[in-house]
């Protein structure tokens, strides 16, 4: 049973540049998470798919972001024009739709550093 | 805002005590909360999971919920110095449909052996 995998693990790049992440959940989940989490921070909600619905945004979630999950399975986190406030560590999370519980189990992360 | 308050900590047990995580949130219509557990430069694990008032137990790990509080809490009892790491308490809000969790800043455990 493999869990939800982040690619790449780190990332690092010149202010200015797009950088984009990918998430692949769970197999059998079908919704999606994305956080971001700064160091002594807990993580903060970014965006929800449901399938391949974006379903909640966050204020946090600028015009610079953007995030798809095309056939709803793997999910691309795209920051354009990366600034320096963007370092942080971004986390994907996934959960069952059936059931009560709707647990999120989060993968090994991204960590981006904006130099 | 919905919040969800932490003491930071750092909390500091004996190996072998009773760990007490505390946690209260601000959004009444909260229905679900999870504890989690990080370690340094790792990702959150989840740990438990609570939705009706009263105490859960999984092992060595026992969350405790009081709605009209606002208050849940994690034990972690036979506390071993594996269990140090930083406790983020979640808490599913945003009503009916809304899946997102708001987290606090996370207790810092630091079990001394």
């Amino acid at each position: 049973d493999t869990g939800v995998s982040q690619d790449p693990r780190h990332k690092i790049t010149k202010r200015g540049q797009n950088v984009t992440f990918r998430c692949d959940p769970i197999s059998e989940h079908n919704r999606l998470y994305w956080y971001r989490q700064t160091l002594g921070q807990g993580p903060e909600f970014l965006t929800y798919f449901q399938n391949e619905a974006q379903l909640e945004k966050s204020r946090l979630l600028s015009d610079r972001f953007s995030a798809e999950r095309p056939k709803g399975s793997f999910s691309t986190l795209e920051i354009q024009r990366t600034e320096q406030g963007d370092s942080a560590m971004y986390l994907c999370a996934s959960s069952p739709s059936s059931g009560s519980f709707h647990e999120q189990y989060f993968g090994p992360g991204t960590r981006l550093t904006v130099t | 805002q919905k919040e969800v308050e932490q003491n930071s900590g750092p909390l500091s047990v004996p190996e072998g005590a009773i760990a007490s995580l505390n946690c209260t949130y601000s959004d009444r219509v909260s229905q679900s909360f999870f504890w989690y557990r990080q370690y340094s430069g790792k990702s959150p694990e989840l740990i438990m999971s609570i939705y009706s008032n009263g105490d859960k137990e999984d092992g060595r790990f026992t969350a405790q919920l009081n709605k009209a509080s606002q208050y849940v809490s994690l034990l972690i009892r036979d506390s071993q110095p594996s269990d140090s790491a930083t406790y983020l308490c979640a808490v599913r809000t945003g009503g009916a449909g809304s899946y997102q969790l708001t987290f606090g800043k996370g207790t810092k455990l630091s079990v001394i052996p």
